[in-house]
């Protein structure tokens, strides 16, 4: 089966423009999480889908930051206006319902983003 | 509020030795506990996860990990390092009875492996 794929690899883009990273989670996986790794420190949760609908987005920064999860596929995570402080790698994952907190995370290759 | 602690930034082992790559955690009720690895330019592949029963799990790549309630630790372990397991690896923890959804990750230990 095909894996998380995530969209772009890498992103450098100037303080104050928008940036929109996309994830692909592996077909049937309902539930889509987005995280952030900051140089150096822990991966840190940002939200988690089941399907279309947020289940969780207590870890979002602020209001500069949009997930949506159209259709309950792909999910989309737009940073506008992009800060210095949003620099870091985007994790994506996946896992399948049923048994939740028994399957681990799919997780795909990241993005690298860096706000200049 | 649940936790995950790496003390070590980075271990260095020589190869062929055993390696200890330590984890504790902080979490109300039953911990859900998992060892992921990173590899570069990669995104974080799973290697070995504690649920319950025996307090000792094995995993991918020949690594285990060892469950200790009274310690709250979940450290990973290998007998025989090899130059092909230096990469980053996190602990993770995940909270049973718990509304909340999330998986919390420590910070990562590097570990590089020396031949």
């Amino acid at each position: 089966e095909a894996g998380v794929t995530q969209f772009p690899s890498h992103s450098v883009i100037e303080k104050g423009q928008t940036v929109t990273l996309r994830c692909d989670p592996i077909s049937g996986h309902d539930n889509l999480y987005w995280y952030r790794r900051v140089m150096g420190k822990e991966i840190k949760f940002l939200l988690h889908f089941v399907k279309e609908s947020k289940q969780d987005e207590s870890g979002m920064p602020n209001n500069r930051f949009l997930a949506e999860r159209t259709g309950g596929t792909y999910s989309t995570l737009k940073v506008q206006p992009a800060e210095l402080e949003d620099s870091g790698v985007y994790f994506c994952a996946s896992s399948p319902s049923g048994e939740q907190v028994f399957r681990p995370l799919h997780f795909g290759n990241g993005t690298r983003l860096t706000v200049t | 509020a649940q936790s995950v602690a790496q003390p070590e930034d980075q271990v260095n082992v020589a190869e062929g030795n055993p390696l200890t790559v330590k984890c504790t955690y902080s979490v109300s009720g039953n911990p859900y506990l998992f060892w992921y690895v990173q590899y570069p330019n990669r995104g974080l592949q799973f290697l070995l996860k504690y649920i319950t029963g025996d307090n000792l799990v094995k995993g991918s790549y020949g690594f285990e990990a060892e469950f200790n309630k009274s310690q709250t630790s979940f450290h990973l372990k290998k007998p025989s390092a090899l130059v092909s397991d230096s990469a980053l690896y996190f602990c993770a923890v995940r909270e049973f009875h718990s509304s909340a959804s999330k998986i919390i990750f420590g910070s990562g230990t590097r570990l590089s492996i020396r031949p």
